[in-house]
């Protein structure tokens, strides 16, 4: 498609599990962001990516949050040993340079821990 | 240190009038870029427009246009005669171009319009 692609669009999982969520940018987008969104809230930044520099992990919460970009397209973001307070909307978006281009956005990954 | 402060959490404007949201930002960068995003209770983010903090005229798009005062660091989003399908949330956000070029957004303003 046309757009960034994210999947799974939902996930329940049981705490204490790990979990996957797949971005799939727009086709030559050289940047990629994830974010994660509580209810009602603002964009928690998470992690960047850009071309082949090393990520920006700033914003990771804990070292139970990983990512990686593969083939500068594809990325995936694993929460280790989920807790209930990882239970969000996880958004990922791409954009075509890190200049002045604007990010378009997947339509995220809700993410329940029982 | 970079950041964008939107002070309003709420607001309620009767339909077909004028809205203004703010946007204020703190950078140290003289080239950046400003940008607002709307989000409907769906959850999709929408872009909606763009301001260059080199451009001479403010950003227009349709309805939506971009109050820039570059002097006052405000860059605040006007939407002229409000629709019941511009109830969303909005976020300003800033990129700064001569950093590591990471978008930073504000807390959001919940956008309500009346019948």
């Amino acid at each position: 498609g046309a757009g960034v692609s994210q999947s799974p669009s939902n996930k329940v999982t049981e705490k204490g599990k790990d979990v996957e969520l797949r971005c799939d940018p727009i086709s030559g987008h050289t940047a990629l962001y994830w974010y994660r969104q509580s209810l009602g809230q603002g964009l928690e930044f998470l992690i960047y990516f850009q071309g082949n520099s090393a990520p920006d992990k700033s914003g990771l919460p804990s070292d139970r949050f990983s990512a990686e970009r593969t083939g500068g397209s594809v990325s995936t973001l694993t929460i280790q040993r989920t807790q209930q307070e990882d239970s969000a909307v996880y958004l990922c978006a791409s954009s075509l340079d890190a200049s002045n281009q604007p990010q378009h956005f997947g339509d995220g990954t809700r993410l329940s821990i029982l | 240190a970079q950041k964008i402060t939107q002070t309003q959490p709420g607001m309620f404007v009767q339909e077909k009038e004028a809205v203004t949201l703010d946007c204020t930002y703190d950078t140290s960068d003289q080239s950046y870029g400003l940008f607002w995003y709307k989000q409907p209770s769906s959850g999709e983010m929408i872009f909606l427009i763009y301001q260059g903090s080199y451009d001479e005229q403010n950003a227009t798009e349709g309805r939506y246009s971009l109050n820039f005062q570059k002097a006052r660091k405000s860059a605040n989003l006007v939407i002229s005669a409000s629709q019941l399908g511009d109830s969303a949330m909005y976020f300003c956000a800033m990129r700064a171009m001569n950093r590591d070029d990471k978008i930073i957004f504000g807390k959001g303003t919940r956008l309500h319009i009346l019948p």
